[in-house]
């Protein structure tokens, strides 16, 4: 069964702290991305990347920032938390047709 | 900027009736996805639809794609329990889409 994975289902940082949130998928897709998802918002596009070391901004990029070393993983970093980056975190990978997501990351800030 | 409105936002229904939530935009998009999310877990893809008209069939699940393709339909027949939860539509084309905020169904026992 094909997956993606996120590394943590919660999360509690403290502002200011630098977090990491790791996204790894089996799939040999050449697509990840990376969104979150607030009440009344929807789904917000963060970052994504189409190949092994290249990323583009989404619709959100401040504050963020993303590493793909390895087809695999993408890993969103949040350079200094704050508290208004609370929120669920979502990874997908696709190929053309469709998004595989993982169960969700979500991350509290205080 | 929000591309895709759906409606309603919040739907509460009993067991055995049927519903249609809609997604709408201004947009015209190559394809457009469905999901379902239930809580604490990712949006699960249901269908893809590329074609203006075209019409999908999933089970109980009906799902129609504007002629053209701004627009879409999600009817579902004799509701259940397990259909509880948050119906998400995406558009775009290529590889990126972009998602409407969601109709959040309870079907009650």
């Amino acid at each position: 069964d094909v997956k993606v994975t996120q590394s943590s289902r919660y999360l509690v940082k403290r502002t200011g702290e630098k977090v990491f949130l790791e996204c790894v998928q089996d799939m040999d897709h050449e697509n990840m991305f990376w969104y979150r998802q607030d009440p009344g918002l929807g789904l917000r596009l963060i970052y994504f990347s189409y190949d092994v070391k290249m990323k583009e901004k989404g619709d959100i990029p401040e504050g963020y920032s993303v590493s793909r070393e390895k087809k695999e993983r993408f890993s969103l970093i949040l350079e200094s938390a704050s508290t208004n980056q609370t929120s669920m975190y979502l990874c997908a990978s696709s190929v053309w047709g469709g998004y595989t997501f993982g169960s969700g990351t979500r991350l509290t800030v205080v | 900027t929000q591309l895709l409105e759906q409606s309603p936002q919040f739907l509460s229904i009993q067991e055995g009736e049927n519903l249609t939530v809609y997604c709408n935009s201004s947009s015209v998009f190559s394809s457009l996805q469905w999901y379902r999310q239930e809580p604490g877990e990712g949006p699960v893809l249901l269908v893809t639809v590329v074609t203006g008209g075209e019409v999908k069939k999933l089970k109980r699940l009906t799902f129609q794609f504007g002629d053209a393709r701004k627009d879409s339909s999600l009817h579902i027949t004799a509701a259940q329990p397990g259909d509880t939860g948050l119906y998400l539509c995406a558009g775009g084309s290529g590889n990126q889409f972009y998602f409407g905020t969601g109709t959040s169904l309870t079907v009650i026992p």
